[in-house]
């Protein structure tokens, strides 16, 4: 199985500020059609896992650009520029490129 | 607007059996993928099992730490996916989410359903 290393753990930030969230895999993620389904999700308080970011760095509907995706092969990057309220909670980063699909532990977000 | 709804959680002995429906709303279910990702209590996500869509042959697919004991099913005319969960164990004590697959991502979560297995 593809084992997703995320860091740091947790992560505080100002109000404002901005942030990386580290991913790696322990395989790579490029796909046999040369693509690579590396995806990132955000887990606010009390709700489900919600989509952010696809494909490495394919903002999905209705996300805003506050929010990028980079990297490659097994080490990818999630960034969040001028943090809001709302985007507090607990970051995972999944890959979809081969079963079973696997996920990271998790980052939480807090205010600092 | 997509919705996913997860019913038939709760808590179940060790051994004994569930099953969990996700009935959805808005979008085109007969052509989706869908999926059921678990949340351990210790918030790790899991990837539980698949179910493709008529034109792949409904094809199945499972976590090695399921496969045997779960079953995923589908009905198109009711739009709804299924989990049979059998022979339970206490460590799949999760909160249950019913994905859609699109294009190798989970772009839509139902708002999950607690299963503890516990005597």
């Amino acid at each position: 199985d593809v084992v997703m290393t995320q860091t740091p753990v947790s992560l505080s930030v100002s109000l404002g500020g901005q942030v990386s969230i580290s991913c790696r895999s322990s395989q790579s993620l490029v796909h046999n059609n040369g693509n690579t389904y590396l995806s990132w999700y955000l887990q606010k308080p009390g709700q489900s896992p919600q989509l952010l970011i696809y494909k490495v760095s394919n903002r999905f509907s209705g996300i805003s650009d506050r929010f990028s995706g980079s990297g490659s092969g097994t080490d990818f990057t999630l960034k969040i520029s001028r943090v809001e309220p709302d985007d507090l909670g607990v970051y995972y980063c999944g890959q979809g490129t081969q079963y079973p699909y696997t996920f990271g532990a998790g980052t939480k977000l807090e205010l600092k | 607007e997509v919705q996913l709804v997860e019913t038939g959680g709760g808590l179940v002995q060790p051994g004994k059996s569930l099953k969990l429906t996700c009935a959805t709303s808005g979008f085109t279910f007969s052509n989706a993928w869908m999926d059921w990702v678990r949340q351990s209590p210790e918030k790790q996500l899991e990837w539980v099992a698949q179910i493709k869509d008529k034109s792949n042959n409904y094809a199945t697919y499972y976590a090695e730490s399921v496969k045997g004991r779960f079953t995923i099913s589908r009905d198109d005319s009711k739009s709804s996916v299924y989990l049979q969960m059998n022979s339970l164990k206490e460590e799949d004590t999760a909160i249950y989410y019913c994905t859609s697959y699109n294009n190798y991502h989970f772009d839509y979560w139902g708002q999950g359903v607690m299963v503890t297995v516990s005597s």
